[in-house]
């Protein structure tokens, strides 16, 4: 099944300590994407890749690290994470930046909650 | 700075009859307009999108109608059904003709639809 998995599903954890979430695409995209969502807000880039090695700044990309080593997997980190950081975030993947018919297809989700 | 104003935040309609959700953008180099479909829980969907060059596409009961000159486009939601409570979230984007790839979401509007 042609999908975008994200882990943890739901995390608490404290300030200031490091924390990954992990994502996969299994759909051989060449394009991924972090968002945060929050209530109000709508949806928010936070980082993105056009490629392996590719990254790029999105619109919120402070506080937050990614890297892409390999093409299916775009882990987000969170090297000092802050109270603000609590939000719903999102990784997305597509076959290419752009395009009519070029599809983002959306993970499940992972709330985040810093205390 | 907010490129794409979504309205309205909140629409509560009865089943049967016709929701309306309406966008309206600024950056003219926008070139890609996709609408999302957010259920409680999940990651969004991409419901339906259109390019500029065209003024209506329709997908079963789900249309969108864009007006070029106005810089609005909106998503009509015909027969509406209890199934379509969700979350809408119109976006515009950049395409291959330079610039940022990165998508910009309106802030969602939660449809709520009665039976």
């Amino acid at each position: 099944e042609a999908q975008v998995t994200q882990n943890p599903r739901y995390l608490i954890t404290v300030t200031g300590k490091k924390l990954t979430v992990t994502c996969s695409q299994n759909m051989n995209h060449e394009y991924m994407s972090w968002y945060r969502q929050d209530p109000g807000l709508g949806l928010r880039q936070i980082y993105y890749s056009m490629n392996v090695e590719v990254t790029d700044k999105g619109d919120v990309p402070e506080g937050y690290k990614v890297s892409r080593k390999e093409k299916r997997n775009f882990p987000l980190i969170l090297e000092s994470p802050s109270p603000n950081q609590t939000s719903l975030y999102f990784c997305a993947s597509s076959l290419y930046a752009s395009g009519v018919y070029n599809e983002q297809f959306f993970g499940p989700g992972t709330r985040l909650t810093v205390l | 700075q907010q490129q794409v104003k979504q309205s309205p935040q909140s629409l509560i309609v009865q089943k049967g009859g016709i929701s309306i959700i309406n966008c309206a953008y600024e950056n003219t180099a926008f070139d890609y307009f996709p609408w999302y479909q957010q259920f409680p829980g999940k990651g969004p969907a991409l419901l339906i999108a259109i390019r500029p060059d065209v003024s209506e596409k329709k997908e079963g009961r789900f249309t969108i109608s864009f007006n070029k000159s106005a810089k609005q486009f909106s998503l009509h939601i015909m027969d509406s059904q209890p199934g379509d409570s969700a979350t809408y979230f119109c976006a515009a984007r950049r395409g291959a003709s330079g610039g940022s790839y990165i998508p910009t979401f309106g802030r969602g509007t939660s449809l709520i639809v009665h039976p």
